[in-house]
């Protein structure tokens, strides 16, 4: 069974202070995996997919990277509206859904 | 470009009812998935509707079932609805159910059962 742990659940920044958010995943074979931002209420908001270990990708003051067991969503400088909940998933070769982790709710104070 | 769309917003319906969500999907999307959000947990998958057939289900009861509709649309019904199915309803849309493709999600129909 595919599966997805993030870690922390909850994160306390200064605004400036960078931190990564960490994604362990076991999957019967990876196809991709997902970094999504959750609003309080709203719908996930993509933002990254990742598909091979070694791989990275950037938007703005967040960067992920991969690895064969986990991903790491890195923030640099954060700003109060980068408090959100972010959310990853992993799509397996075996299927098209997508399995989520609980997510990891970031607060970033002015 | 139109996003995801999902219609209600919020729902509240008693333990036993029946419930229709439903979801447009993104413009040139032939493919719908229906996820469940309990509060504080990330979304659970339940299924996925690829050129109105159903392309692979989560663990959830024959209670809940779908459509997809030739402009790929989608509907979510919910019968004998139970407590614990209060949770918020995403829809996600992707250019297609084979291969991998980013899935877009919409805002949600939050569900409420007394």
């Amino acid at each position: 069974e595919d599966q997805v742990t993030q870690s922390p659940e909850a994160l306390r920044l200064q605004e400036g202070e960078s931190s990564s958010l960490n994604c362990s995943y076991t999957v019967s074979g990876l196809r991709g995996l997902f970094w999504y931002r959750q609003d309080p209420g709203k719908g996930p908001e993509f933002l990254f997919t990742l598909y091979s270990a070694g791989e990275e990708k950037e938007k703005e003051r967040l960067k992920a990277t991969l690895t064969k067991k986990e991903s790491f969503l890195h923030i640099t400088a954060p700003k109060p509206e980068d408090s959100a909940t972010y959310l990853c998933a992993v799509q397996a070769n075996a299927g098209n859904m997508l399995t989520f982790g609980g997510g990891t709710r970031l607060m970033v104070k002015p | 470009e139109t996003g995801v769309t999902q219609s209600p917003t919020h729902l509240i319906k008693t333990r036993g009812q029946q419930v229709t969500l439903r979801c447009s999907s993104q413009s040139g999307h032939n493919t719908v998935s229906w996820y469940q959000q309990a509060l504080g947990q990330g979304p659970q998958f339940i299924f996925q509707y690829y050129r109105e057939e159903e392309n692979g289900r989560g663990n959830f009861p024959p209670r809940f079932s779908g459509l997809q509709f030739p402009n790929y649309s989608s509907e979510l019904n919910v019968n004998a609805l139970e407590l614990d199915d209060s949770a918020l309803y995403l829809c996600a849309s992707s250019l297609s159910g084979t291969g991998i493709y980013e899935q877009f999600f919409g805002p949600g129909t939050r569900l409420t059962v007394l």
